[in-house]
């Protein structure tokens, strides 16, 4: 089945530091992409998302590129903040097999920015 | 704020009782989704319904049940309690079933069963 894979956290970084959370997927047919977050204590907001192939999906000085010859989504952000850590999780809606654009996310990653 | 609301924000329970959880969607989506977060299993899909109506159904166990109501609020039940149902519990919105659609979640329902 469908699945998501993204790397294991914690990530700790400095303050404006250079981020790359790898996310890679298998889909039986055409997916879209997300990354959500999840800021301590709260539910998941969109962060970005992309929905065809080559599409770059960008948000508060997020960017994630939807390559479909790697199967991969990563989401990169030039100079990180210490407001930017919380847990951020790739997922995928695929819905070929049954009709439901529901959402298969991978484990999360944990990013601590440390001042 | 997501516009998406859930009640109550904490349970707590005994293994074998039942709960109810309530999710309001956001004004006008008629697509409602539960999820499941727990340290073990993480993010896990559990059911969706769309304008009243059951359109999917991930690993839901049996003990659970789901439905929406014509005022489109929908409600998750949990019966037969057990310690390893401990979980946040969200749902999600959106105004249909789309490829471009985006999913709001709600600030969920942490669930403790002691």
């Amino acid at each position: 089945g469908d699945s998501v894979t993204q790397m294991e956290g914690p990530v700790t970084l400095s303050e404006e530091a250079f981020l790359t959370i790898n996310c890679t997927y298998t889909a039986t047919g055409y997916p879209s992409l997300f990354w959500y977050v999840q800021y301590p204590g709260e539910g998941l907001q969109l962060l970005l998302k992309a929905t065809k192939a080559d599409d770059k999906g960008s948000n508060k000085g997020f960017e994630a590129t939807y390559r479909k010859e790697t199967t991969s989504f990563h989401l990169e952000k030039g100079s990180v903040q210490v407001s930017d850590s919380a847990v951020y999780f790739c997922a995928l809606s695929d819905p070929l097999m049954d009709s439901s654009y529901k959402l298969i996310f991978g484990s999360g990653t944990r990013l601590l920015v440390r001042p | 704020d997501s516009g998406v609301t859930q009640t109550p924000k904490h349970l707590i329970t005994a293994t074998g009782q039942r709960v109810t959880l309530r999710c309001s969607p956001r004004s006008g989506d008629l697509s409602v989704y539960w999820y499941q977060q727990s340290l073990d299993q993480g993010l896990q899909f559990l059911i969706q319904y769309y304008n009243g109506e059951e359109r999917a159904k991930g690993n839901i166990l049996e003990r659970f049940s789901a439905q929406q109501f014509p005022d489109l609020h929908s409600e998750l039940n949990l019966s037969s309690l057990e310690l390893g149902d401990s979980a946040l519990y969200f749902c999600a919105s959106s105004v249909g079933s789309g490829r471009e659609e985006t999913q709001y979640f709600g600030p969920g329902t942490r669930l403790l069963v002691l």
